[in-house]
């Protein structure tokens, strides 16, 4: 089974500090997206990357930066939190070939105080 | 623009009765959709896809998708539902940019009552 693991399933965080979410998946995938999910908006796409230290923007990207050592391993930061970013932030991994569906870690509830 | 529109913010249904949780999607090339479940403080399951072929596609846990061209629409059904369905329900197209990212809609809450 494919495993994308987060590192916190909940975090407090206070106005301005730096915040790093982790996320490791195990099944040698090219792809890792970070989303953003919030009440009757669905999930928002902030940054994807396709190959190791290649990253675009997503939707929403402004306020966040990612990082990809390797590729199992992709990292949102949050350079500077803000109260608008607390929310509920998922991983997901995929292959890059052919149509295929992506699997997601359990999720971050990140709470910004 | 690629899109997707579920029109139900909430659907009820009773156990045992048929359901249908709907999505529409607007893409200029071929769609290629997919319906994920979210349970309660957890992430994403995905259920099934569509690529092309049978415009019925069989998924995960006795649920199903019709898709219908003409309609642009992309529904999950399941003929018998049971209370521990109640959960949060994605459509999402893969965006035609490539890479398979996902666009989704903003869910649909499936509460199964007794």
């Amino acid at each position: 089974d494919v495993k994308v693991t987060q590192s916190s399933r909940y975090l407090v965080k206070r106005t301005g500090e730096k915040v790093f979410l982790e996320c490791v998946q195990d099944m040698d995938h090219e792809n890792m997206f970070w989303y953003r999910q919030d009440p009757g908006l669905g999930l928002r796409l902030i940054y994807f990357s396709y190959d190791v230290k290649m990253k675009e923007k997503g939707d929403i990207p402004e306020g966040y930066s990612v990082s990809r050592e390797k590729k199992e391993r992709f990292s949102l930061i949050l350079e500077s939190a803000s109260t608008n970013q607390t929310s509920m932030y998922l991983c997901a991994s995929s292959l890059q070939k052919g149509v295929t569906e992506a699997f997601f870690g359990q999720g971050t509830r990140l709470t910004v105080v | 623009a690629q899109s997707v529109a579920q029109p139900e913010d909430q659907v009820n249904v009773a156990e045992g009765n048929p359901l249908t949780v709907k999505c529409t999607y607007s893409v200029s090339g071929n769609p290629y959709l997919f319906w994920y479940v979210q349970y309660p403080n957890r992430g994403l399951q995905f259920l099934l896809k569509y690529i092309t072929g049978d415009n019925l596609v069989k998924g995960s846990y006795g649920f199903e998708a019709e898709f219908n061209k003409s309609q642009t629409s992309f529904h999950l059904k399941k003929p018998s539902a049971l209370v521990s369905d109640s959960a949060l329900y994605f459509c999402a197209v893969r965006d035609e940019g490539g890479y398979n990212k996902l666009i989704f809609g903003a869910g649909t809450r499936l509460a199964v009552h007794p």
